[in-house]
Formats: structure tokens, sequence, C-alpha cells
């Protein structure tokens, strides 16, 4: 089975660093996503990790231990259009279409 | 990029009349495309894949008679909710895969769908 955990909720100040983890256990995995989800909104894609290790891009930056099932999606400069839930998702399988399964996803807040 | 598009984004419909959602894939061919449910405060819950010219492939617990599920084209899937009931109001998202990319999946615009 796909067990993923990440914190409910954050809160952080505009323009700190915030830190979202995600743990998983999974019986296949492949690689790890990271999607921004707003109110309201479908998820956008923000990453995917298959290699351990840190992957930068801009503001945000995602890693990931295989070793240790587990991940973390680091947002800079906090602004304040960052308050989103971020999602985790783990692939079981490498090629074709496999499911996807999410987290429950992480409310964060950026307040001024 | 790859585009989504689906239709309608926000429903709402009298309980035990059937709606009917649209998902398509823009400028590229998705054989493959997922239907997903999310209740509010919850995490997207796999429904079904639904496969270009083959029947869908519905998760465990969902009804297939209920949530019909039509993918006729390479850019076009549908998801019927027959029947509905108000347990069944909920945000609707679909997502897709281009051909040949083995990740990255592009989400719709969602429906939020109220059954009164």
């Amino acid at each position: 089975g796909q067990n993923i955990d990440q914190p409910t909720e954050m809160t952080a100040t505009e323009g700190a660093i915030v830190q979202i983890n995600c743990t998983y256990q999974t019986s296949g995995f492949n690689g790890l996503f990271w999607y921004q989800q707003h109110a309201g909104e479908a998820p956008t894609f923000l990453s995917y990790n298959v290699l351990d290790g840190l992957e930068e891009k801009g503001r945000f930056s995602s890693f990931l231990s295989r070793s240790k099932g587990y991940s973390y999606l680091l947002l800079k400069e906090l602004q304040m259009k960052d308050s989103a839930s971020y999602l985790c998702a783990v692939s079981p399988f490498s090629g074709g279409y496999q499911k996807v399964t999410f987290g429950t996803g992480t409310k964060l807040q950026v307040i001024p | 990029g790859a585009v989504v598009s689906q239709h309608p984004s926000r429903v709402i419909c009298k309980s035990g009349t059937s709606v009917k959602i649209e998902c398509r894939s823009l400028d590229f061919q998705a054989t493959t495309m997922f239907w997903y449910r999310q209740f509010p405060k919850q995490s997207l819950m796999l429904m079904a894949t639904s496969n270009e010219g083959s029947k869908a492939t519905y998760e465990q617990g969902v009804e297939k008679d209920k949530f019909l599920i039509n993918h006729a084209s390479l850019t076009l899937s549908t998801l019927t909710v027959t029947s509905a009931h108000p347990e069944d109001s909920s945000f609707y998202i679909c997502s897709a895969i281009m051909t040949g990319q083995a990740y990255g999946y592009t989400f719709g615009s969602g429906t939020r769908l109220t059954v009164v």
C-alpha cells in the first residue's frame, strides 16, 4: 500500500524560508512529485525528484532521500502569493502511465 | 506547455439528475487521462484511469455504473455522474499525460459539482 505523510498546516512570514516535509512508505517507488494548489483550483506541477539530492528551481527547491523515504520542499523569499496547499505525491513505478498517490497536502499560510 | 481544458468549471444540479464533465487535452494527444475527486480539506483521490479506445479502470470503491467514463478520442475524456446525490458534491479534476511522456501530469482546472 501507499502511506504519505505531510504536516497539515504551516505558517511562515513573508520574505522568510519554509521547509515542508513529506515522508512516504510505498510498495513501489520511482519518483516524488510536489504540486502547488491554490484554494478552488487544480494543482500545478512544481517538481519531480527521482534521484537523491537537492534540485533547485528559482525560489523553490526539492530534496529527496530514497533510503529514508523522505522529501522536502523548500520555499525561499516567501511571497504572499505562495499561500496555498502543497501536495507531495509518489509515482510507484518507472515508465508508462502509472497511478500517482497524493498526500493530504500541507496548507501554507504566508503572513506579513 | 501542455494544457488541459476542463468544462464546466462549476455546475449545480438537482438530486437524481446526471452531469457530464469534459476533459480535453489541447495541442497534444493523451492516450491516458485520470479522474480525481477532492473533498474539502482532503487530498486528491484517484477515481479511475481513462484509456483511449478501451474501458476505464476504476479504483476500489468507485462505482463504475455511477461514474461513467468515455475516452472516445486522443484528446477527449468525459466523466458522467449519473443519478447524482448530495454526497457526490465535490471538486472533480482530470489530468492527462502527453503521449511519450513518463511524468509531469497536467491537470485540468477542475469542476466544482454541487448537488442540491
